[in-house]
Parts: C-alpha cells; structure tokens; sequence
C-alpha cells in the first residue's frame, strides 16, 4: 500500500512569489491535514480537508490557502512568499470518516515533506 | 489552552544504555489523545504510539515502553537498550475534541542520538 506522496520533495523560490505543494493521501483515505515544520516554531496546525471542504484551520494568514480534489489529493499554495515562509510543509492522511478524537480512523499518516526555501 | 511540552531539547546516548523521553501535557478536555511521532532524517513522522485519556495502562512493545500518568499529565516514552538506528527527533502530541479530530499540537521534540 503506498504512502502519502509529496510533490515536490524540494523547491526554492524568491519573495514576492507563490508555490503550490501537492499531496496524495493513502488510497482509500479522505482526510488529508498539512502541517508546517520550521526550527523556531516546531511543527504547526495548517488545515485539514475532508470531501473537498476545509475543516479546521490554523491560525495562520489568508496567504496560506488549499483545497482537495474529488479523489482526495489536496494542493496547498502560499502566495506573495515572505523568507519566514521557509519550511518543511508536512502533509499527513486519516481515513478521516469520523470526527471522534478517539477514533482510531484517525490516526495520521504522514508524507515525507516538501522543502521549501524562500530567498 | 492546549499545549505540550517536551523539556529534553537534546539527548545523546552510547549504543545499549536506556533513554526516557519526556512529555508532560495541559489541556482542559477530558477526552483527548495522546501521540509519539519519530522523525528520522528522511523527513516523515512515523507514528509510534497512541494513548486514549481513558486508558492509563502502560504499554510495552519490544524495546520501547511507555509510560501514561494523568495525575502528572505526562506521557514518557522509555527505549530499553538503545541502538544507533533509534537515532531521530522524537515527538509528543496532543489531540482533544476542542481542537478537532485531524489537529495535533506537538511538543518542540527532543533529538536523540546514538552513539556506537
């Protein structure tokens, strides 16, 4: 069974420029998650799709945005990049179908990450 | 407020000793979950351990073991006889029905390395 893939592994872009990091959840999955990784503030809560609709969110700013296609991969894109920006973006999947926090459906599966450096 | 605190910034070890990764948790849910997540190089968070807050059995698998207690809200993971390729950052997690099913709040993780 294939994990969660990420595309790309490593990107580097200027400021002022916007990205878009892909993800591929678990076959099966319908929950797909991103987290965002950097040194200074640990690994953070971006947001989480489930059947296409975001449903929860981080509090992060408006420039950080994303969604899930019908089969479940999901895009998330950073517009008007800033050198903070610069991070390992985690995206993880769950099969998601229930939102019990004691469900063990929802235990995420995390994908390798893409790298982003921002110059 | 939701929040995971993981002391143990780094710890280095020689190969064989045991080592014991500290998580100590605050959250006013009274259903929530706990995690251990290991990030080795390649980037990914690999998914060791989970932990209902119903649930204060301890929990031994091979080398690993872990240690719940809700009267200190701590969550310690304990590696018996450590090898090199236990080499990684270690993280602790919280999940609560305040925050969301698929929401973790992650501690700032703790680097262990190994040494042969």
């Amino acid at each position: 069974k294939a994990g969660v893939t990420q595309t790309p592994r490593y990107l580097i872009k200027t400021r002022g420029q916007q990205v878009t990091l892909s993800c591929s959840p678990i076959s099966g999955h319908r929950s797909v998650s991103w987290y965002q990784q950097t040194p200074g503030q640990g690994l953070q809560f971006l947001f989480e799709y489930f059947s296409e609709t975001q449903r929860n969110k981080g509090n992060f700013p408006g420039r950080f945005s994303g969604r899930q296609f019908s089969n479940s991969r999901s895009e998330m894109n950073v517009s008007t990049l800033e050198l903070g920006d610069s991070a390992l973006y985690l995206c993880a999947s769950s099969p998601g179908g229930t939102r019990r926090v004691n469900s063990g459906a929802n235990v995420l599966t995390f994908g390798a990450g893409s790298r982003l450096t921002v110059l | 407020a939701q929040k995971v605190t993981q002391a143990q910034t780094e710890i280095s070890v020689v190969e064989k000793e045991d080592v014991t990764l500290d998580c100590v948790y605050e959250t006013r849910d009274t259903t929530y979950y706990l995690f251990w997540y290991k990030q080795p190089p390649s980037g990914e968070l690999v998914f060791l351990i989970r932990r209902n807050s119903f649930d204060e059995q301890n929990e031994i698998s091979g080398r690993y073991s872990w240690n719940f207690q809700k009267s200190t809200s701590s969550f310690n993971f304990t590696i018996t006889a450590s090898q090199v390729v236990d080499s990684a950052v270690y993280f602790c997690a919280l999940r609560s029905s305040i925050q969301g099913a698929q929401k973790l709040v992650f501690g700032q993780g703790t680097r262990l390395t190994i040494n042969p």
